[in-house]
């Protein structure tokens, strides 16, 4: 079973700040990285799914690298908005097991 | 709107009661999967069907039954089952199981409290 750890675990932030948090797992037998966006009360929404060391992904304000050598990936949210406050999870794939999701980030961005 | 329906969405049941959670996708993918997430705990991958056929159980208890009956339905059937089973149950589904690159497209979930 990969262990996948993500932190912080939590995070409070103004509205306007950048910030960052971090994904860490295995490097051997490495195929791809997935992150999804949970808001409260809604189902969890894909972001990026990311396979090459080095990669870097950005969809509006957040963006994503990657790093498979070491086993890590930040993710960054330029200028926090309210509406990014949700819980970012990670799932590294392996190739032999189905997705194994981390406990997530829990971002709060306050006005 | 992801394309991933699920019934009910809130659900209260005795621990002598049988009842089913139905997820339906829209998106023509052939996987489909069941997850669970209890309080302060990751996402649990319990099942996998990839068309139609179960490919992963992940050692999750007999009073959990899952049925697919076509690539667009997914079924959890529920019986006997234990206060510590209340939780979240996510349905999911991909274009394929085998895929690295392939979403996973996620249902609002049916939260389940057992009494």
């Amino acid at each position: 079973i990969l262990n996948v750890e993500q932190s912080p675990q939590s995070l409070h932030v103004q509205e306007g700040d950048s910030t960052n948090f971090t994904c860490s797992f295995p490097s051997s037998n490495f195929y791809a990285l997935h992150w999804y966006r949970w808001e409260t009360a809604k189902s969890p929404e894909a972001l990026f799914v990311m396979t090459l060391n080095g990669d870097e992904k950005k969809k509006g304000r957040i963006s994503a690298t990657l790093n498979t050598k070491e086993g890590y990936s930040y993710l960054y949210i330029k200028g926090s908005q309210p509406e990014d406050s949700a819980t970012y999870l990670c799932a590294p794939y392996s190739g032999n097991t189905p997705l194994v999701f981390g406990k997530g980030t829990r971002l709060s961005v306050i006005a | 709107e992801t394309g991933v329906t699920q019934t009910p969405r809130h659900l209260v049941m005795g621990m002598t009661n049988k009842k089913s959670l139905k997820c339906e996708q829209h998106l023509g993918h052939n996987a489909m999967y069941w997850y669970k997430q209890s309080a302060k705990k990751p996402l649990e991958l319990m099942f996998v069907y990839s068309l139609e056929e179960r490919v992963e159980n992940n050692s999750v208890p007999s009073r959990f039954s899952p049925e697919c009956p076509n690539s667009s339905h997914l079924f959890l059937h529920l019986h006997t089952l234990q206060p510590e089973d209340s939780a979240l149950y996510l349905c999911a589904s991909s274009q394929d199981r085998q895929g690295a690159a392939d979403t996973q497209y996620f249902g609002p979930g049916t939260r389940l409290t057992v009494l």
